[in-house]
């Protein structure tokens, strides 16, 4: 069972390079998520999708950009990377609300230099 | 501005001993869920309290939800190494953010043996 994919596992760019994060599930979720993870600060939402074509701002958007053009993926876009996004950042998949538990990916380490 | 808080932040201790980790905050929840991460991984889900006042043990684990939905905490019986990780908080809101979790900043737990 491969759960939520996401690729690459590690990537380090220069300040101003552009990327994007793919996630990938195959649960046939609705809901799905964009973290990032930094030390001492827990996971903070970045962007978020409660369907296929539907995309909202989460906590810290800024700097980011999102797509669900299909329902098993969510993408994540960084357009002009700055040091500050150097992070683990983590997709998580849901079938529902809040109550509803939440399916990580293994996470894209990534280093902006 | 840290919804919820949680203490303590990092927790060592000997095999075989007791701990509990609390979660807290001043905002209601409809429901509160913990995950433990292991280096390197997503987290996972260890369980989901939606009641107030509800108590759910998972073997050596007992969770507990505050009577008032604002609180809950996590009590591990006799520690192992295996318990060794990140333990995260995470509470879901109602109305217009019932979509989102928000997650403590997590409790670091080393279980020596």
């Amino acid at each position: 069972n491969a759960g939520v994919t996401q690729t690459p596992k590690f990537r380090v760019l220069k300040t101003g390079q552009s990327m994007t994060l793919l996630c990938a599930q195959d649960m046939n979720h609705e809901y799905m998520y964009w973290y990032r993870q930094d030390p001492g600060m827990g996971l903070r939402l970045i962007h978020y999708s409660v369907g296929e074509g539907t995309t909202a701002k989460g906590e810290v958007p800024d700097g980011y950009n999102v797509s669900r053009l299909k329902k098993q993926n969510f993408l994540l876009g960084l357009e002009s990377a700055a040091p500050s996004q150097t992070s683990v950042y983590f997709c998580a998949s849901t079938p529902g609300g809040a109550r509803q538990p939440q399916h990580f990916g293994d996470g894209t380490r990534l280093s902006i230099l | 501005t840290q919804l919820l808080e949680q203490s303590p932040q990092f927790l060592s201790i000997q095999e075989g001993e007791n701990l509990t980790v609390y979660c807290n905050s001043s905002s209601v929840f409809s429901s509160l869920q913990w995950y433990r991460q292991e280096p390197g991984e997503g987290p996972v889900l260890l369980v989901t309290v939606v009641t107030g006042g509800e108590v759910k043990k998972l073997k050596r684990l007992t969770f507990q939800f505050g009577d008032a939905r604002k609180d809950s905490s996590l009590h591990i019986t006799a520690a192992q190494p295996g318990d060794t990780g990140l333990y995260l908080c995470a509470g879901g809101l109602t109305g217009a953010g019932s979509y989102q979790l928000t997650f403590g900043k997590g409790t670091k737990l080393s279980v020596i043996p």
